[in-house]
């Protein structure tokens, strides 16, 4: 099945700096990556995603890139704030039964953004 | 907006109890999950529905039944709770039409076994 590992396990940044958090995944036939944020006491929420057919998608101060070759993405945030401080997860998905999506997630990055 | 919704935010319970943690979802999704959530673990898969009465194990099933009656409600069920259980557990839902299939969760479960 398939194997994500993303690193780092957390990251703390300056307030206006970037932060970027990378993600491998193992399956060849993975072709959706989504990245959720997960804010304290919450459900994650998704944030940003991209398909296998895209290199890079952004939206706003968010951006994803992704590598097939290398099975790799990562996800950029620029000019970071305090309330993007939150843990983030990647995420590699292939459809199966039903049209399920199962979507088989990163161990999560907590971001700490300083004032 | 799409809503899950976990009817049970923080429950404590003993050794050998049989808990059911209930979900449901106002979108009409045809697709159900339940996932574990554990630090440094990520997100795993335990049971997925993609219609009423229909069930698929996921990647941790061990331990755990689950239950879809109804297409809006999917309930996990731990038919002798144990130490190894206590964790935040998931709901999330989606749909399978149209090109997002995007996955939405609900606010979890803390569920403390004693």
């Amino acid at each position: 099945g398939e194997n994500v590992e993303q690193h780092p396990s957390t990251l703390s940044v300056q307030e206006g700096d970037s932060a970027v958090i990378k993600c491998t995944y193992s399956d060849s036939a993975s072709n959706y990556f989504p990245w959720y944020k997960q804010e304290l006491g919450k459900g994650p929420q998704l944030i940003i995603d991209i398909r296998s057919n895209v290199g890079e998608k952004k939206d706003q101060r968010i951006a994803v890139t992704l590598n097939k070759t290398a099975k790799h993405f990562s996800l950029h945030i620029t000019e970071t704030q305090p309330e993007d401080s939150a843990v983030y997860f990647c995420a590699a998905s292939s459809t199966r039964k039903g049209s399920a999506r199962q979507l088989t997630f990163g161990s999560g990055t907590q971001l700490t953004v300083l004032p | 907006d799409v809503k899950v919704t976990q009817s049970s935010r923080y429950l404590v319970k003993r050794t050998g109890e049989k808990v059911f943690l209930e979900c449901v979802q106002d979108m009409d999704h045809e697709n159900m999950f339940w996932y574990r959530q554990d630090p440094g673990l990520g997100l795993r898969l335990i049971y997925f529905s993609y219609d009423v009465k229909m069930k698929e194990k996921g990647d941790i099933p061990e331990g755990y039944s689950v239950s879809r009656e109804k297409k809006e409600r999917f309930s996990l069920i731990l038919e002798s709770a144990s130490t190894n259980q206590t964790s935040m557990y998931l709901c999330a839902s989606s749909s399978p039409t149209g090109l997002e299939n995007t996955i939405y969760f609900g606010e979890g479960s803390w569920l403390t076994v004693v």
